[in-house]
């Protein structure tokens, strides 16, 4: 059974950092890209980050392109999400999520629980 | 950065309605589409990939169509479970996006 946990998340002050962690198990994960995906209060979804199976290609919304830094650790099969200089709109529920492909197009198939980041004074 | 627009951004409707959700992208998207449904609380669950294709273990009363910059979703009879919302999200190119979602409430 595919499962996602994640871990990490918690109250910050603006300007400061956490890291987060997904650990993953019932497949091979590093065959998979990774992803985190947040969902901020009163608004809608947002891919944050998203990092290759292989050689570990990353991308980042423009949101947080910066201060945020994904990597994995396939030895661990962990995903790792560091926020630095964060901000009163970071605060959300992170969430890790598989890319998939199927049908010549890729998507989320598996989700964690999610982890809550709360930034405030 | 694509943008996705969903309508309506909330409805109202009774177990055993016929819903449709549509989603539009700002440039073609050809069938980079999928669809989520997510509760309070949840984590978001895929419904629907590359437009039309059921996920394994949902249920067929879950159907979606489109291509190209217009698709929709439809709930042939609204199930007392299906109360949620639901985010279309476009993997053409990154960032992939996601629409606002539309919640679906009791009537």
């Amino acid at each position: 059974e595919v499962q996602l946990v994640e871990s990490g998340g918690g109250l910050v002050q603006p300007g400061g950092s956490l890291r987060l962690s997904c650990v993953a198990s019932g497949f091979t994960f590093s065959k998979f890209a990774m992803s985190w995906v947040r969902l901020a209060p009163g608004k809608g979804l947002e891919c944050v980050s998203t990092i290759t199976g292989g050689v570990g290609s990353t991308n980042y919304a423009d949101s947080v392109k910066g201060r945020f830094t994904i990597s994995r650790d396939n030895s661990k099969s962990t995903l790792y999400l560091q926020m630095n200089s964060l901000r009163a709109e970071d605060t959300a529920v992170y969430y890790c999520a598989r890319r998939e492909t199927g049908s010549g197009s890729y998507f989320f198939d598996y989700w964690g629980q999610g982890t809550l980041v709360t930034v405030s004074s | 950065d694509i943008q996705m627009t969903q309508s309506p951004s909330s409805l109202s409707a009774s177990v055993g309605d016929r819903v449709t959700i549509t989603c539009r992208a700002s440039q073609s998207i050809f069938s980079h589409l999928n669809w989520y449904q997510q509760k309070p609380g949840k984590a978001p669950n895929l419904l629907i990939y590359a437009a039309s294709n059921l996920q394994s273990g949902v249920p067929s009363r879950f159907s979606a169509s489109g291509s190209g910059t217009d698709f929709t979703l439809t709930i042939s009879s609204l199930q007392p479970e299906d109360f949620a919302t639901y985010y279309c999200q476009q993997s053409y190119s990154t960032p992939w996006t996601f629409g606002q979602g539309t919640k679906v409430e009791i009537k």
